[in-house]
């Protein structure tokens, strides 16, 4: 089975610092690791993607993650934040023939300024 | 703007009574899912269709049924509704999902449940 856990329900940042949101997995298999954001009362938008190539992965509105196979971890960053940044951020998680995506709970972001 | 659009953006309705929610994937992608995100549940995926058959199911409600038509959009059929149904109902579309699993999902904007 697989899934993912996402620490920290609620992250507060100040404008201009570094913004980390902690995602871990559980997966039997090789896994395929997404990061979403959602804004408010909008869907989710991909911010970056794992799919095996490059274990650091760089994404939309200069957000990156690094996959640690050995931490089984992928957690987002971002050097410097915006105040547009304040969203819902979910990890997710899909295997190989699976299509099916098993979301953490997600981690709301706010940034103070 | 994802290219997945969905309809309505807010349903009210009461207990007992049937919904059927709607949703056009992107141009050219063949699969569609379907998703819930409640308070208590948080996102589960619900049902996948590829070309208009089921593909995988997941934490899906007999009471609720969903079908691909041959142009592609798909609805989502809830039933006998109750107060633990109300919740953001999401579409998705992907070019493909067969053997996939690294394909991006992109999402529509939702429809909103109200159950009263």
């Amino acid at each position: 089975a697989q899934s993912v856990t996402q620490l920290g329900s609620h992250v507060s940042v100040s404008e201009g610092a570094l913004v980390l949101l902690r995602c871990n997995y559980s997966s039997s298999v090789p896994p395929y690791l997404f990061w979403y954001v959602q804004y408010p009362n909008q869907g989710l938008q991909l911010l970056l993607k794992y799919t095996s190539a490059a274990t650091l992965v760089k994404g939309i509105n200069g957000f990156e993650a690094e996959f640690k196979k050995s931490e089984t971890s992928f957690h987002l960053t971002k050097p410097s934040a915006h105040m547009s940044d304040a969203a819902e951020y979910f990890c997710a998680v899909s295997a190989s023939g699976r299509n099916k995506l098993i979301f953490g709970t997600g981690t709301l972001l706010a940034v103070q300024p | 703007d994802s290219g997945v659009t969905q309809t309505p953006k807010h349903l009210i309705t009461a207990t007992g009574q049937r919904v059927t929610l709607r949703c056009s994937p992107r141009s050219g992608d063949l699969s569609v899912y379907w998703y819930q995100q409640s308070l208590d549940q948080g996102l589960q995926f619900l049902i996948q269709y590829y070309n208009g058959e089921e593909r995988a199911k997941g934490n899906i409600l007999e009471r609720f049924s969903a079908q691909q038509f041959p142009d592609l959009h798909s609805e989502l059929n809830l039933s006998s509704l109750e107060l633990g149904d109300s919740a953001l109902y999401f579409c998705a579309s992907s070019v493909g999902g067969l053997a996939g699993g690294s394909e991006t999902q992109y999402f529509g904007p939702g429809t909103r449940l109200l159950v009263l």
